[in-house]
C-alpha cells in the first residue's frame, strides 16, 4: 500500500495569510494527487484533482504543485470560509489511501 | 442537480448487520465507478471499497474485507454495501462518492459525495 503524510497536522493562521499544506507518498505516484476540503458535519469537497488542475467552481487561491513523492496545496490568501480540513489522497493504486489531513484554525 | 443520497445506518449491536444504499441522480450512474468512503468519530478519512461501473471489478480495505460486500443496481441507479459481523471500530459516517477521470487528466478523483450516513456499532 502507498501511505500519505501530511504536515502540519494542525495550522492556524489569520485571513490574507498565504498558507501552504505538504503531502508525501511513500512511493511515487507521479501526479496522481487529489485534495479535499472538508468542514465539519460536511462531506468532502474536491479541490484539485492531479496535482495541480483545479476542479470547477473552486476559487483560483488555491493551486497544488509537485509530482513524484512531495506535493503542496497553497490558499494565496485566506478567506474566512477555508478555515476547514484539507485531506490529500493518491489515486494511482488500490487502496486509494488518504492523507491524516491537516486542520486549518483560524488565529 | 448531480446528487448522491445516502440512506441505511443507525445503531447496530456488535456482531449484527447493516445494509446501506446510496441513491444516485443527476448523471448516468451506470457509466460511473462508485466507491465507499468512512470516517470515524473525530478521525480522518478512510476509503472501505470500490466497485467498478459494470460491477465486475471490487476491491476492500483490509480492515472490512470478509465482513462487507459491495454491490451496485445500475438499473435503479443505486449503490449498496452489505455489513456483517459488525464491530465498535467500524463506528463512523459512511458516504459514497463518484470515481470520476475529471478534466483532460487521466487521474481519477472522488468528484461527488454524498452527505453521509451514520452507522453505530454499539451494545
Amino acid at each position: 500500500d502507498i501511505q500519505m503524510t501530511q504536515s502540519p497536522s494542525s495550522l492556524s493562521a489569520s485571513v490574507g495569510d498565504r498558507v501552504t499544506i505538504t503531502c508525501r507518498a511513500s512511493q511515487s505516484i507521479s501526479s496522481y494527487l487529489n485534495w479535499y476540503q472538508q468542514k465539519p458535519g460536511k462531506a468532502p469537497k474536491l479541490l484539485i484533482y492531479a496535482a495541480s488542475s483545479l476542479q470547477s467552481g473552486v476559487p483560483s487561491r488555491f493551486s497544488g504543485s509537485g509530482s513524484g513523492t512531495d506535493f503542496t496545496l497553497t490558499i494565496s490568501s485566506l478567506q474566512p470560509e477555508d478555515f476547514a480540513t484539507y485531506y490529500c489522497q493518491q489515486s494511482y493504486s488500490t487502496p486509494p489511501h488518504f492523507g491524516q489531513g491537516t486542520k486549518l484554525e483560524i488565529k | 442537480e448531480v446528487q448522491l443520497v445516502e440512506s441505511g445506518g443507525g445503531l447496530v449491536q456488535p456482531g449484527g448487520s447493516l445494509r446501506l444504499s446510496c441513491a444516485a441522480s443527476g448523471f448516468t450512474f451506470s457509466s460511473y465507478e462508485m466507491n465507499w468512503v468512512r470516517q470515524a468519530p473525530g478521525k480522518g478519512l478512510e476509503w472501505v471499497s470500490y466497485i467498478s461501473s459494470s460491477g465486475s471489478t471490487i476491491y476492500y480495505a483490509d480492515s472490512v474485507k470478509g465482513r462487507f460486500t459491495i454491490s451496485r443496481d445500475n438499473a435503479k441507479n443505486s449503490l449498496y454495501l452489505q455489513m456483517n459481523s459488525l464491530r465498535a471500530e467500524d463506528t463512523a459516517v459512511y458516504y459514497c462518492a463518484r470515481d470520476a477521470i475529471v478534466g483532460a487528466t487521466s487521474a481519477p478523483a472522488f468528484d461527488i459525495w454524498g452527505q453521509g450516513t451514520m452507522v453505530t456499532v454499539s451494545s
